[in-house]
């Protein structure tokens, strides 16, 4: 049972919008700011999102963050083939002292 | 190129120990908080350690408190998880992962290792 709730799975097709929700509480999203992650399918996770709303260098602005109280939402637009992955987000948990996951969102393009 | 690679994984006996490492080049390693998160087989990802960049600060997810290390040596750009008392519920991919610089807060790792292959046999 993770600390951050996500929906399991998502499917959407080529071109469209999708958006993920992350579901936390005071004491981890309420209280930090959320990291969004791809890991493709035997790969390393990627930074996608930081600071809530912030993206790295390299990172296409069809992905978004968003932080409303203790939610958060990834939104990618244009989506393609190549999205799909599973998605997390992250958090610092104070309560925990440690950061948190949320249990991931397989992402399918279909 | 910012590059990290770890090594140290491998087949060990439930209650045994390993030793992670991680190889840290193409950056000032010492200005750069550091991460281990893993992936356990069919499940997602879950923080385990992370430490400052002096060493001072390390914090630990619940499970693997007094029974993990992690430590870092700057000199030689390395950052280390001592694994004790290991479980069969340890067995996972363990990752590497450099600290964005700057992060204001939250957990943000920009650079990711391939990772390392821990299997817990019971």
């Amino acid at each position: 049972q993770s600390v951050l709730t996500q929906p399991p799975s998502m499917s959407a097709a080529p071109g469209q919008k999708v958006t993920i929700s992350c579901s936390g509480s005071s004491s981890n999203i309420g209280n930090s700011y959320v990291s969004w992650y791809q890991q493709l399918p035997g790969t390393a996770p990627k930074l996608l999102i930081y600071e809530n709303d912030k993206r790295p260098s390299g990172i296409p602005d069809r992905f978004s963050g968003s932080k409303s109280g203790t939610s958060a939402t990834l939104g990618i637009t244009g989506l393609q083939t190549g999205d799909e992955a599973d998605y997390y987000c992250g958090t610092w948990d104070s309560s925990l002292s440690a950061g948190v996951f949320g249990g991931g969102t397989k992402l399918t393009v279909l | 190129e910012v590059q990290l690679v770890e090594s140290g994984g491998g087949l060990v006996q439930a209650g045994g120990s390993l030793r992670l490492s991680c190889a840290a080049s193409g950056f000032t390693f010492s200005s750069y908080w550091m991460t281990w998160v893993r992936r356990a087989p069919g499940k997602g990802l879950e923080w385990v350690a992370n430490i400052e960049q002096d060493g001072s600060n390390k914090y630990y997810v619940d499970s693997v408190k007094g029974r993990f290390t992690i430590s870092r040596d700057n000199a030689k750009n390395s950052l280390y998880l001592q694994m004790n008392s290991l479980r069969a519920e340890d067995t996972a991919v363990y990752y590497c992962a450099r600290g964005l610089f700057g992060c204001a807060g939250g957990i943000c790792d920009d650079y990711w290792g391939q990772g390392t292959l821990v299997t817990v046999s019971s």
